[in-house]
């Protein structure tokens, strides 16, 4: 149980290119819903939350109209990316709550980032 | 302020050779504390919850515990397949937020 999906894996593209991110949760609803970039032998460094049919909360420093967060439904919630450049390539990472806040998150397998 | 440490940044271990991973906490309120193993270029998978003091939890070769300050991971018998980044985190107040501690990278050489 407690399946999140994230696609895609990896992503190669030129600079200025939007991307699109998809988190899924596949056998549980998730009302909340985080996203994370992390650097190499780093730990996890939240960028936003994302609350399903709200508007997503961003940490301080992370930019809202570069990093566009989208939670439609119960079980779906998109980053996109905007005009990507060099400074953006990392490595992103879902995860998925079922809405209270001390039961754990599940992560999915993260993408690769890379504009070139 | 909310924090959590974790020891060793990275331990090495020979197969067999148990060994013991610490993560330190200071939060006002322990909402939980969770283990996950990450591999590389993985995202983290979940292990184990604890809730309170005295509890412990176990699966296959790892044992979690937990205390008033301090959260351990027990590996008994470790093999090659237990390489990897271990990572603690609590909830920070309502908000479901996690403060992740820096990782332990084990490696168990074979």
């Amino acid at each position: 149980g407690a399946v999140v999906s994230q696609h895609p894996s990896r992503v190669i593209c030129k600079s200025g290119t939007s991307v699109k991110i998809e988190c899924r949760s596949l056998d549980f609803q998730a009302t909340t819903m985080f996203w994370y970039r992390q650097f190499p032998k780093q730990s996890l460094m939240l960028m936003a939350t994302s609350n399903e049919g709200s508007k997503a909360t961003y940490e301080q420093g992370v930019e809202k109209d570069k990093f566009l967060i989208n939670h439609a439904s119960l079980t779906l919630s998109t980053l996109t990316v905007t005009s990507a450049h060099p400074e953006d390539s990392s490595f992103y990472i879902c995860s998925a709550s079922g809405g209270f806040p001390n039961q754990p998150q599940h992560f999915g397998d993260g993408t690769r980032l890379s504009i070139l | 302020e909310d924090q959590v440490t974790q020891s060793p940044e990275a331990l090495r271990l020979q197969e067999g050779e148990s060994s013991s991973l610490n993560c330190s906490y200071t939060v006002s309120g322990l909402r939980g504390l969770f283990w996950y193993r990450q591999d590389p270029g993985k995202g983290p998978e979940f292990l184990f919850t604890l809730y309170s003091a005295g509890e412990e939890k176990e699966k296959e070769r790892l044992k979690a515990t937990l205390t008033k300050k301090e959260s351990f991971l027990h590996i008994t018998a470790p093999k090659p397949e237990d390489s990897a980044t271990y990572l603690c985190a609590v909830p920070l107040s309502n908000t479901g937020k996690l403060i992740f501690g820096q990782g332990t990278t084990l490696q168990v050489k074979p």
